[in-house]
């Protein structure tokens, strides 16, 4: 058990741009999850995979945002056109079974959009 | 839409005090229930997980329980430690679906 692993760990880019975040579960999740965090709030959900299945989205997830999980191991999560508010922590998660046990996170990414 | 709220924001203790730590949610219809410790500029670590059948779970000198009726948890830590200092949230579980996290607590354990 390595635990849940992201890269980068920090991603600065300029307005306008793209970015893509990986996430590698812990091998037997097939359970993942992305959150995003911002300073002083609790994490907020955007879309959780059971396996390659994409089970749910976020209404706050605008169509610059798509994450995939090819054939159910790790995840991307790329934003497109990055704007200054996308600025946050973003945070992997997994878990095993039906999204009842405990969640394990990755360090997270921490992006800063100049 | 479930909404969890989190009382006090920051506490600042003295080494060795016993505290508590709370969590309210809106909607009482929840599968479980989980505390998280979060460091600054990392990940959450899940301390305990209460299912809702559950009344309390412990581990160590951490004590969590739960009341689905009222919608309310409590994270009670004895003779805390400087180490303990970090920020501590909650999160909700709902059947087949994401959790929803609290805006967390954020303690200080002073020697």
């Amino acid at each position: 058990d390595t635990g849940v692993s992201q890269n980068p760990r920090h991603k600065i880019t300029k307005r306008g741009q793209n970015v893509t975040f990986r996430c590698d579960p812990i091998s037997e999740h097939n359970r993942l999850y992305w959150y995003r965090q911002t300073l002083g709030q609790g994490p907020e959900f955007l879309t959780y995979f059971q396996n390659e299945a994409q089970l749910e989205k976020s209404r706050l997830l605008s169509d610059r945002f798509s994450a995939e999980r090819p054939k159910g191991s790790f995840s991307t999560l790329e934003i497109q056109r990055t704007e200054q508010g996308d600025s946050a922590m973003y945070l992997c998660a997994s878990s095993s079974g039906q999204g009842y046990e405990k969640l394990f996170f990755g360090s997270g990414t921490q992006l800063s959009v100049l | 839409k479930q909404e969890v709220t989190q009382i006090p924001a920051a506490l600042s203790v003295p080494e060795g005090e016993n505290l508590v730590l709370n969590c309210s949610f809106t909607d009482s219809a929840i599968y479980n229930l989980q505390w998280f410790r979060q460091d600054p500029g990392k990940g959450l670590t899940s301390l305990l997980l209460i299912q809702s059948s559950q009344r309390e779970q412990t581990s160590g000198r951490l004590n969590a329980s739960l009341d689905k009726s009222s919608g309310r948890s409590t994270l009670y830590i004895a003779a805390s430690q400087p180490g303990d200092s970090a920020t501590y949230l909650c999160a909700v579980g709902h059947y087949g679906q994401n959790f929803v996290f609290g805006p967390g607590t954020r303690l200080s354990v002073l020697p």
